[in-house]
């Protein structure tokens, strides 16, 4: 099994600012991801966090508002930029410590509210 | 387009009885249907994978089934204790994973 953290936890922050949330993984995985959580709503895909190159971003998310960076196996940073009320959200980081999408594991997450 | 439908009302079972819970997906064909569990503030916790060519899977206390011809998962906690309480999420994959909004549970003692 694989174990999560993420720093910071929560954060409230201005309007305009950007926030930068970094993942940390106790052992190397083969992938991480980074999802969003609104209150009541399921959870959805940012974007892949690819180790050595850009990362892929789903449908609806841009590398200019969401830069990401995986510089090594266990280590990953979203940046949520340029922030508006909409953004506030809960963000979580996960990893696949194997092949197959049964040993997906996630971060407890980071709660995000911008003012 | 793609949809996961999970019921979004609380359920509320009696401690000991079997809770059953409901994914439904459309104009979909995930190669596997997963489960997991949420507590407040946490992230989710991996809890069963199923995939199309099977229909039941099992462990411990939890059973899920798989039926691609009603599109639908069930997801059986049986003799339910107030620590099972907590939201459930359904999650399909196929060439990429798509989460349901998940089901609260409530275990009454």
């Amino acid at each position: 099994s694989a174990v999560i953290s993420q720093k910071p936890s929560r954060d409230i922050c201005q309007r305009g600012t950007s926030l930068t949330i970094q993942c940390q993984v106790d052992s190397q995985v083969t992938m991480m991801f980074w999802y969003r959580q609104q209150p009541g709503q399921s959870l959805t895909l940012i974007a892949t966090a690819n180790q050595g190159s850009e990362a892929t971003y789903e449908s609806g998310f841009v590398i200019d508002k969401f830069p990401i960076s995986r510089p090594n196996l266990t280590f990953s940073t979203l940046t949520v930029s340029n922030m508006s009320p909409e953004d506030s959200s809960i963000y979580l980081c996960s990893a696949l410590s194997g092949s197959s999408y049964n040993e997906q594991f996630f971060g407890p997450g980071t709660r995000l509210t911008v003012l | 387009s793609q949809k996961i439908e999970q019921n979004s009302e609380a359920l509320n079972i009696q401690e000991g009885k079997t809770a059953t819970l409901t994914c439904n997906y459309t104009n979909y064909s995930p190669a596997y249907l997963q489960w997991y569990r949420q507590d407040p503030g946490r992230g989710p916790v991996f809890l069963l994978l199923i995939r199309e060519n099977e229909k039941e899977k099992r462990k411990e206390r939890l059973k899920v089934t798989f039926d691609t011809t009603l599109k639908q998962s069930l997801f059986h906690i049986t003799a339910s204790q107030p620590a099972d309480s907590a939201t459930y999420l359904c999650a399909c994959l196929d060439d990429k994973i798509i989460f349901g909004k998940g089901t609260r549970l409530h275990i009454l003692p």
